[in-house]
């Protein structure tokens, strides 16, 4: 099967800790983000990466660190600088060629602070 | 930051009736999208409208773009129970770190049989 695929699913974590979210895809995607969802909201960008080794800061990536040391996994840590980090949390990738703007998500992460 | 806004919040239809969702967006844009959700799931891609484009249509789904009013529409015809979803605009622009995509908040959909 071909697609993007987040783990876990559903992710507790207590206050002051430092959780990491996978996300993992098979599709050839130079492309990969991270956004973040609250309830009855759309999506906002944590961050995005074009290439692998690189990745820029979208509009709320305070208290989150990401990495992209391979071309299919672009793991996002929440940190415990994050100081609401109770949210839904979407990974999506897209192929970087002319005409291919649409992008690709996963099922998410649903991460619950106790 | 957040630029498409969905109208209306929430619409509920029955069965067979058309939908139509708006969306308004702040700045210049490369291309318009539309995507749906449904509950506790990730985002499904519709369909794509370029700048230069003003209409598309993609199978039960029809979208308009109006760049002078910076405002879309998305009527989906003849709707089915199955329809029953959010759907999110969102606005894509290139910029010198790439492209990226800017989400409403969505406008939440109930068709009832």
């Amino acid at each position: 099967d071909g697609g993007i695929t987040q783990s876990p699913k559903y992710l507790f974590r207590k206050e002051g800790q430092n959780v990491t979210l996978s996300c993992e895809q098979n599709l050839n995607h130079d492309a990969m983000y991270w956004y973040r969802q609250d309830p009855g909201q759309g999506l906002r960008l944590i961050y995005y990466s074009q290439i692998v080794n690189d990745f820029q800061k979208g509009d709320i990536a305070e208290g989150y660190s990401v990495s992209r040391e391979k071309k299919e996994s672009f793991p996002l840590t929440v940190t415990s600088a994050q100081k609401n980090p109770t949210a839904f949390y979407l990974c999506a990738s897209r192929r970087v060629l002319a005409g291919f703007n649409e992008q690709f998500f996963g099922p998410g992460t649903r991460l619950t602070v106790l | 930051s957040q630029q498409g806004e969905e109208d209306p919040q929430a619409l509920s239809i029955q069965e067979g009736e058309n939908a139509t969702m708006n969306c308004s967006y702040k700045t210049s844009i490369n291309n318009l999208q539309w995507y749906r959700q449904n509950s506790g799931r990730g985002l499904v891609h519709l369909i794509l409208i370029r700048s230069n484009e003003r209409e598309k249509h993609s199978g039960r789904l029809r979208v308009t773009l109006d760049t002078s009013k910076k405002s879309s529409s998305l009527l989906i015809t003849a709707s089915r129970a199955a329809d029953t979803a959010s759907y999110f605009c969102a606005t894509g622009t290139f910029s010198n770190s790439g492209y990226a995509l800017n989400f409403g908040k969505g406008t939440s959909l109930l068709v009832t049989p």
